[in-house]
């Protein structure tokens, strides 16, 4: 069974900018959450999907947003890039359901200059 | 608000030897907990989880053990190989939220020959 894929791999933005980052989840899976991971915050949830709704949220402004379509697949988006914003972006899935495993992607590493 | 920690850093582990990696909560809502690994610009990957209505789990050479009074889970792996050289986080996550991984900061694992 394939994994969680992430598109890209790897980004370079300028400030200001917007970036759309898409995550496939295992086949089967509806819940699709997305976190971030920076050296000075650790990884922090961002927003979860599940059946085309979001969820869950974490504490992040409303410059990230997400969405989820009929097949699962998620995307998310993050608009007027900011340099703190420089981070590995990593999506994982699930069935959605209580105390169950999150398998994650590889990430997408943005860079914002 | 930190809800979640692992206070060591770092660890160094002879090969053949025990590793033992501690965490420790705060969130008494939080009922499942999973461990996992992660190298440099990969994601992570799932190790090994348990929830609350247990005191262990085992998965070959990986053991989780939790102490919900001390609110306390530690993971072993015995015996250490130098392949478990990797930064190893611990997650949480509760019922109301379920899909919404609370991780600590991790902690830096190298096995030595």
């Amino acid at each position: 069974k394939a994994g969680v894929t992430q598109t890209p791999r790897y980004l370079i933005k300028t400030r200001g900018q917007q970036v759309t980052l898409s995550c496939s989840p295992i086949s089967g899976h509806r819940s699709v959450s997305w976190y971030q991971q920076t050296p000075g915050q650790g990884l922090q949830f961002l927003f979860e999907y599940f059946s085309e709704t979001q969820r869950n949220k974490g504490n992040f402004p409303g410059r990230f947003s997400g969405r989820q379509f009929s097949n699962s697949r998620s995307e998310m988006n993050v608009s007027t890039l900011e340099l703190g914003d420089s981070a590995l972006y990593l999506c994982a899935s699930s069935w959605g359901q209580r105390r169950e495993t999150q398998y994650f992607g590889p990430g997408t590493r943005l860079l914002v200059l | 608000d930190q809800q979640v920690k692992q206070n060591s850093p770092s660890l160094s582990v002879q090969e053949g030897r025990i590793s033992i990696l501690n965490c420790d909560y705060t969130n008494s809502m939080f009922d499942y907990f999973l461990w996992y690994k992660k190298y440099p610009a990969e994601g992570p990957t799932f190790l090994i989880s348990i929830s609350s209505i247990k005191d262990k789990n085992e998965d070959g050479r990986f053991t989780v053990f939790l102490n919900k009074s001390a609110k306390h889970l530690s993971l072993h792996i015995v015996p250490s190989q130098p392949g478990d050289s990797a930064v190893y986080f611990c997650a949480a996550s509760d019922t109301g939220t379920a899909s919404k991984l609370t991780f600590g900061t991790g902690t830096r694992l190298q096995v030595t020959l």
